[in-house]
């Protein structure tokens, strides 16, 4: 079955950018979508198709893609910014599959 | 603006048949382009999703949970909803319903979620 690889948490102070991994054989083939869950509270859609925003994302959220690893990156980082942060995919063998998620500490 | 609300009981016994009910409103199950789908989430571990239905009916699920999983929808009641049969304290987690784009298999809109515990 399909893996996606995140790391399991990224720090980063306020103000600073921080920048989350999400690995997988031949990602980049694949549109990759990525979330955003504060505790307690329903995953949100974040960034779709790789690099796109939902309406209502913030221009902080941005995507991107490299090789076989696809990047969230979050510019000047805020307080609530802090959250678990998801990349997903869609696999022809295993259909719609999560990475193990991050949890961003904002320092 | 769709909005998807999830119910269904908290606690089930092992062995037994989980059953969730998700509503939509401010849309319709009907409409093409859109999967509605199931995905849950154990105590402090990540999501793993469960299946969806399509606006036709057509159902697909995880391989993992296939053998136990029964997804359905009531259009008229702009509703679908889950089944898992023969549940364990493994199936104890947080279930979401889910908008998923048919197209390129995001989900864009998601229920607030319910804890469903298997216990005696």
């Amino acid at each position: 079955s399909y893996v996606l690889t995140q790391p399991l948490s990224v720090s980063e102070a306020p103000g600073q950018t921080a920048r989350i991994s999400c690995g997988g054989d031949n990602v980049g083939s694949k549109s990759v979508h990525w979330y955003q869950q504060r505790p307690g509270q329903a995953p949100m859609l974040v960034v779709y198709d790789d690099s796109d925003r939902p309406s209502g994302i913030t221009e902080r959220f941005s995507g991107s893609k490299s090789g076989n690893t696809a990047t969230l990156t979050i510019m000047r980082v805020e307080a609530g910014d802090e959250a678990d942060y998801y990349c997903q995919v869609w696999d022809v063998t295993s259909d719609v599959v999560f990475g193990g998620g991050t949890k961003l500490t904002v320092l | 603006q769709v909005q998807l609300q999830e119910s269904g009981p908290g606690l089930v016994k092992p062995s037994q048949t989980l059953s969730l009910t998700c509503t939509v409103s401010g849309g319709s199950i009907s409409d093409s382009g859109s999967y509605w789908s199931w995905i849950r989430q154990h105590p402090g571990k990540g999501l793993e999703w469960i299946g969806f239905i399509s606006h036709t009916g057509y159902t697909f699920y995880n391989p993992s949970l296939k053998s136990r999983i029964g997804i359905s929808a009531d259009t008229s009641k702009s509703q679908f909803s889950l089944r898992l049969t023969s549940v364990t304290a493994a199936d104890t987690a947080v279930y979401f319903c889910a908008k998923e784009n048919g197209r390129s298999y995001f989900f864009d809109c998601w229920g607030q979620g319910t804890l469903v515990t298997v216990s005696s």
